[in-house]
């Protein structure tokens, strides 16, 4: 499964647009790329996935280049209610693959 | 949106006893998960399940951990002789099927050993 690179915490203002990057550099074939959101003490909830390109839904973006070693999760216009740990995994989860997660992003959104 | 539930969301239990975690996966779904996350730590795999066996096992799934699917709606993750460290919060999670479907998580239930 690729290792994936992602700040630790980032600090926002309601309103404003929030971007995490993630770095991804050893993305195999067949890997696709999927965010998940975990507030404290509750089980995480998925966001996004994609392949390549650009991927929306009513919640969030995800910006994928060309050589897919890095991926961007847009969310626009966040609100307090968003402060969370954003979490990038990358595999291909055909099958029963399982989720690896890492440290992930934590975002905290301030008034 | 679909639910994963689980039960207890609260369980304290004494070293050395027997506990049992219980969770509803999403009707329908093939893959059945559990994970777990020690306070302040990420969210780590123990174990996935297909077709009423064991298709993958972390280290952390030892000899005192098991899951069964008592029956067609239930899926628990039992742990033999509770320890210190088992303290954390456990998700089940579920996918539809074999495709790259979205993985569901529960809310968790947190398990403290005194």
């Amino acid at each position: 499964l690729a290792k994936t690179t992602q700040p630790i915490s980032m600090d926002s203002y309601e309103g404003q647009e929030v971007n995490i990057t993630c770095s991804h550099n050893n993305i195999a074939t067949n890997d696709y790329i999927t965010w998940y959101q975990q507030f404290p003490s509750q089980g995480p909830r998925f966001i996004i996935q994609g392949y390549k390109t650009k991927v929306t839904n009513e919640v969030a973006s995800l910006f994928i280049p060309a050589d897919r070693k890095s991926s961007t999760l847009s969310l626009p216009r966040v609100s307090l209610s968003d402060t969370a740990v954003y979490y990038c995994l990358v595999g291909d989860y055909n099958q029963g693959g399982k989720l690896i997660f890492g440290q992930g992003t934590e975002l905290s959104v301030k008034p | 949106e679909p639910e994963v539930t689980q039960t207890p969301s609260h369980q304290v239990t004494q070293m050395g006893q027997e506990v049992i975690l219980r969770c509803v996966p999403i009707s329908n779904h093939l893959y059945f998960y559990w994970y777990r996350q020690i306070l302040g730590q990420k969210v780590e795999f123990l174990v996935s399940f297909y077709n009423n066996e064991i298709s993958e096992k972390s280290e952390i799934f030892d000899d005192q951990f098991s899951v069964e699917r008592p029956d067609g709606s239930n899926f628990t993750l039992k742990i033999r002789s509770t320890k210190l460290e088992d303290s954390a919060m456990y998700f089940c999670a579920s996918k539809r099927d074999h495709g790259r479907n979205t993985i569901y998580f529960g809310e968790g239930s947190w398990l403290t050993v005194v």
